[in-house]
């Protein structure tokens, strides 16, 4: 596609439930990176991949969060047993190479809510 | 550490005016580079414009322009021409030396007014 995509747009879990959500990065990119952002404040960072590695997981906020990008493309992050603080938008944004002159192009991220 | 510092949550500007939005930064990493983002209602986060670290110039795209003032470690967004359009939040955002993460403000929300 011509850009990063993200499935679904929304999902309301019960509190308890797993949750999977989707990244289709652009095409030929190498990095992928997950960010989590509450309301009316800036992304914070969870997790990068360099293709299928997973270099950085420093910002998963605990081991119910899991991220995977097996054939270096699709990514996954999993949230298991999901509690009301995970309730926020999810972003998924994609870049061409590693370096720091290289933008993230970004999808328009998955809004969870935890009722 | 790297860290991003956005002190205006919110600004207003007349249309067709220009605007600054001011941001800074803190790191230790040799090379990095600043990124500017729009983020409207909708939700995406839209690339503006990139300028490096070791960038002589100060960086423009459009109406977008960055002015890089590397010793004081500000980067700041000056929007010329304001279209009701740029009405959004705006994120400023470093990303480091080994590439691994783009660290974020906490952003700017801007209101072009009629």
């Amino acid at each position: 596609g011509a850009g990063v995509s993200q499935s679904p747009r929304y999902k309301v879990a019960k509190r308890g439930q797993d949750v999977a959500l989707r990244c289709d990065p652009i095409s030929g990119h190498v990095s992928l990176f997950w960010y989590q952002q509450a309301l009316g404040q800036g992304p914070e960072f969870l997790t990068y991949f360099q293709n299928e590695a997973q270099l950085d997981k420093s910002g998963l906020p605990s081991d119910r969060f899991f991220a995977e990008r097996p054939e270096g493309s699709v990514s996954t992050l999993k949230i298991q047993r999901t509690q009301q603080e995970d309730s926020a938008v999810y972003l998924c944004a994609s870049s061409l190479a590693r370096q720091e002159n290289t933008e993230a192009f970004f999808g328009q991220g998955t809004r969870l809510t935890v009722v | 550490a790297q860290k991003i510092t956005q002190t205006q949550p919110g600004m207003f500007v007349q249309e067709k005016e220009a605007v600054t939005l001011d941001c800074t930064y803190d790191t230790s990493d040799p090379s990095y580079g600043l990124f500017w983002y729009k983020q409207p209602s909708s939700g995406e986060m839209i690339f503006l414009i990139y300028q490096g670290s070791y960038d002589q110039q100060n960086a423009t795209e459009g109406r977008y322009s960055l002015n890089f003032q590397k010793a004081r470690k500000s980067a700041n967004l000056v929007i010329s021409a304001s279209q009701l359009g740029d009405s959004a939040m705006y994120f400023c955002a470093m990303r480091g030396h080994t590439g691994n993460q783009f660290y974020f403000g906490t952003g700017t929300s801007l209101t072009v007014i009629p």
